[in-house]
């Protein structure tokens, strides 16, 4: 157990509809990464926030948005699904910016 | 664009067997490489190199990074079954806050009795 939380573990919905994803870092990480992991892509970065300000940007998709809270947990939040959104998406978190520790993910499948 | 390639893609061994997983890459403004071990669901943390630490051993894990061939291996010796899962390399470029890992697509490794 690497101690981020991830929320809800499988979502199901369909084309069109809108989605947030839930992420709780580990105790005094700042930083959280968001990645979508697919069978062909692999594992692609989409988004870091550290201390609650967006400090880099992979390949997301307009469509998609993040932020990080107070609390520092975060959210991802996915709009205007496509089949193709269907994917494993994990968060991470990291203590110093070189290590990252993942949480379990949330698998989403869009029907 | 960075880019970090892992091989083999998949490798089937008998438990006992010695393998070699590598990763060579090519990035802006290079920090570390890092593996992970990627079993059902999550990558799990393995190891960090960075130039300061260019050789890690864990048990029957080992890696060594060879900055200047931009290349990393990691080896497993006396394989065992439940060694079986994918093997991530990622490397990590620009530092601090703005940190940025960027994975290859991973090892399948599979580890018969």
């Amino acid at each position: 157990d690497s101690g981020v939380t991830q929320t809800p573990k499988h979502l199901i919905t369909a084309t069109g509809q809108r989605v947030t994803l839930r992420c709780s870092p580990r105790s005094g990480d700042l930083s959280v990464y968001w990645y979508q992991q697919s069978l062909d892509q692999g594992l692609q970065f989409l988004i870091q926030y550290y201390n609650g300000e967006e400090r880099a940007k992979g390949n997301i998709l307009e469509r998609f948005s993040a932020q990080q809270f107070p609390d520092l947990h975060s959210e991802l939040n996915l709009s205007s699904l496509e089949l193709g959104d269907s994917a494993l998406y994990f968060c991470a978190s990291s203590p110093r910016g070189y290590e990252q520790y993942f949480g379990p993910g949330t698998r989403l499948t869009v029907t | 664009e960075d880019k970090v390639v892992q091989s083999p893609l998949s490798l089937v061994v008998h438990e006992g067997d010695t393998v070699t997983l590598n990763c060579s890459y090519e990035v802006t403004n290079f920090r570390s490489l890092l593996w992970y071990k990627q079993e059902k669901k999550a990558p799990t943390f393995l190891f960090m190199l960075t130039s300061s630490g260019i050789e890690k051993k864990s048990g029957r894990l080992s890696s060594i990074l060879d900055k200047k061939e931009l290349f990393s291996i990691l080896n497993i010796t006396a394989t065992q079954t439940g060694d079986s899962a994918i093997y991530l390399c990622a490397v990590g470029n620009s530092g601090g806050s703005n940190y940025k890992l960027t994975f290859g697509k991973g090892t399948l490794l599979t580890v018969n009795p």
